[in-house]
C-alpha cells in the first residue's frame, strides 16, 4: 500500500524567507501528485498538480518538483508571507487515478 | 465553473444517533466522488469513493456507509454513531481527464459525537 510521508511536521520561518517542504512516497507507480493548502477548520485548496510524466509545476511564488523514481516531491515557497501560514499536504494518486493517498502535512508558520 | 457543497459545517450528535452528511457537486457530470475523514493530528483517511451512481467502494470497514443516489450527490451515513466517529469529514471530487486528474474538496463537516 502506498505510504506518503511529509517532513518536517512543523516549520516556523521569518517573513521573506524561502522555504522547502518535502514529500516522499513508497510506490513510484503514481498517476500524479498534488499539493494542497489547508487553513484551520477548513477544507483543502488545490495548489499545484504534477502529472507523473512532469518534473515540475509553477504557480506564482510556488514551485513543485517531482522525482518519481526516487519517490520524492518538494514544494518551494519563495519570499514567504504571513498569509502563507497553513498546513500543506501532498497527495499521490494511484495508477488508475481513482484513489489519493495523503501525507500528514507540514504545518507552516510565517512570522511577521 | 465547478463547485462542491458540503453540509452541515458543524454537527454535534449523541452516541447511538444516526448520521447523514451530504455532498453535491455542480458544473460537472459523472465525477468521481470521495469521502475522507481527518482525525486530529492525523492525515486524511479515505473512507469511500464512487465512480458512478450506485457504485461505492469502501476502503475501511467501519460504522459508516455511503450512497450515491444521483450523479452529483454523495451521502455519508451511519445508523448508530460511536464516539470514535468524531472527526473532520471532507468530500472531494475529480473529473478524470487523463493524467490531469485534479481533486477538489468541500469545506468539511466537523462532527463531534458526545
Amino acid at each position: 500500500k502506498q505510504e506518503v510521508t511529509q517532513i518536517p511536521a512543523a516549520l516556523s520561518v521569518p517573513e521573506g524567507e524561502n522555504l522547502v517542504l518535502n514529500c516522499s512516497f513508497t510506490d513510484s507507480a503514481i498517476y500524479n501528485l498534488q499539493w494542497f493548502r489547508q487553513d484551520p477548520g477548513k477544507g483543502l485548496t488545490s495548489l499545484l498538480l504534477i502529472q507523473s510524466s512532469q518534473r515540475e509545476q509553477t504557480s506564482g511564488r510556488l514551485n513543485a518538483s517531482l522525482d518519481k523514481s526516487s519517490g520524492r516531491s518538494t514544494l518551494y515557497i519563495a519570499a514567504s508571507q504571513p498569509g502563507d501560514s497553513a498546513t500543506y499536504l501532498c497527495a499521490v494518486s494511484t495508477n488508475t487515478g481513482n484513489q489519493f493517498y495523503f501525507g500528514t502535512g507540514t504545518s507552516l508558520t510565517v512570522i511577521p | 465553473s465547478q463547485t462542491i457543497h458540503q453540509w452541515p459545517a458543524t454537527l454535534v450528535q449523541p452516541v447511538g444517533s444516526p448520521l447523514s452528511l451530504e455532498c453535491t457537486v455542480e458544473g460537472t457530470s459523472n465525477p468521481n466522488l470521495y469521502w475522507y475523514r481527518q482525525a486530529a493530528g492525523r492525515g486524511l483517511q479515505l473512507l469511500f469513493y464512487s465512480v458512478g451512481i450506485g457504485q461505492i467502494s469502501s476502503e475501511v470497514p467501519q460504522n459508516l456507509s455511503a450512497s450515491r443516489p444521483q450523479d452529483r450527490q454523495f451521502i455519508l451515513s451511519s445508523k448508530k454513531l460511536l464516539l470514535s466517529d468524531s472527526g473532520f469529514y471532507l468530500c472531494a471530487w475529480t473529473a478524470l481527464r487523463g493524467r490531469n486528474t485534479e481533486a477538489f474538496f468541500g469545506q468539511g463537516t466537523r462532527l463531534t459525537v458526545v
